[in-house]
């Protein structure tokens, strides 16, 4: 039962680097979700999905990109890595009863990256 | 955008003690949701609130959605050392565009977040 996981767990990046990190779930739960978290603080939501094909900003997008060929996966794309984006990356997923999103939230383990 | 401010910012308790945070918005929520956070992991579902008023518990733990909509509780009885970590309430922010005028709600956002440390 492995729920959300994300790849990989560590990453070192030296500024202007880009790469992705990996999200996948396995129960079938149509709304997904990026967020960081920086060292003491909250999270802050970079992009969701609500299905496959559809993508919407959170509340910090900038230097970010997503995408949603399916439903079980959900990677986030950094183009040009910079010092600012140093932070703990959390994927999660959660489900709907019908048509309405129960926001309960399943989070992988997390995604720690640092910015040279 | 809306925003959700959580209080106190950090607790220092001693075990056998009872714990009260809260959870403020400026504008109205329709689900309030309660997550834990342990050190190094992902935050784990604690408590889900969907009607004002509504008073739910789980063990130990008792969160209430507050009447104005605005506001939401959660109460620790009898803390115990397992209970330190970060809890978060998280709430669907409204968002109210020309193309949907009811306001889209799957853009869950997270409170700031109340440290808890418990001295055995």
């Amino acid at each position: 039962n492995a729920g959300v996981t994300q790849t990989p767990k560590f990453r070192i990046l030296k500024i202007g680097q880009s790469m992705t990190l990996q999200c996948t779930q396995d129960m079938n739960h149509n709304y997904m979700y990026w967020y960081r978290q920086d060292p003491g603080m909250g999270l802050k939501l970079i992009y969701y999905s609500v299905g496959a094909g559809i993508t919407d900003k959170g509340e910090v997008p900038n230097g970010y990109n997503v995408s949603r060929s399916t439903t079980e996966d959900f990677p986030l794309r950094l183009e040009l890595a910079a010092p600012s984006q140093t932070s703990v990356y959390f994927c999660a997923s959660s489900y709907s009863k019908g048509s309405y999103n129960t926001g309960e939230l399943f989070f992988g383990e997390g995604s720690r990256l640092t910015v040279l | 955008g809306q925003q959700l401010n959580q209080s106190p910012q950090s607790m220092f308790i001693q075990e056998g003690e009872d714990v009260s945070m809260n959870c403020t918005s400026s504008s109205i929520f329709n689900t309030w949701l309660w997550y834990k956070q342990d050190p190094g992991e992902g935050p784990v579902l604690l408590i889900a609130l969907y009607k004002a008023g509504e008073l739910t518990s789980n063990g130990r733990l008792t969160a209430q959605f507050g009447i104005t909509r605005k506001d939401s509780f959660l109460n620790i009885s009898a803390s115990i050392p397992s209970d330190v970590g970060i809890y978060f309430c998280a709430g669907p922010a409204r968002e109210v565009t020309f193309f949907d005028p009811r306001g889209a709600t799957n853009k869950l956002i997270f409170g700031t977040g109340t440290l808890l440390a418990v001295q055995p």
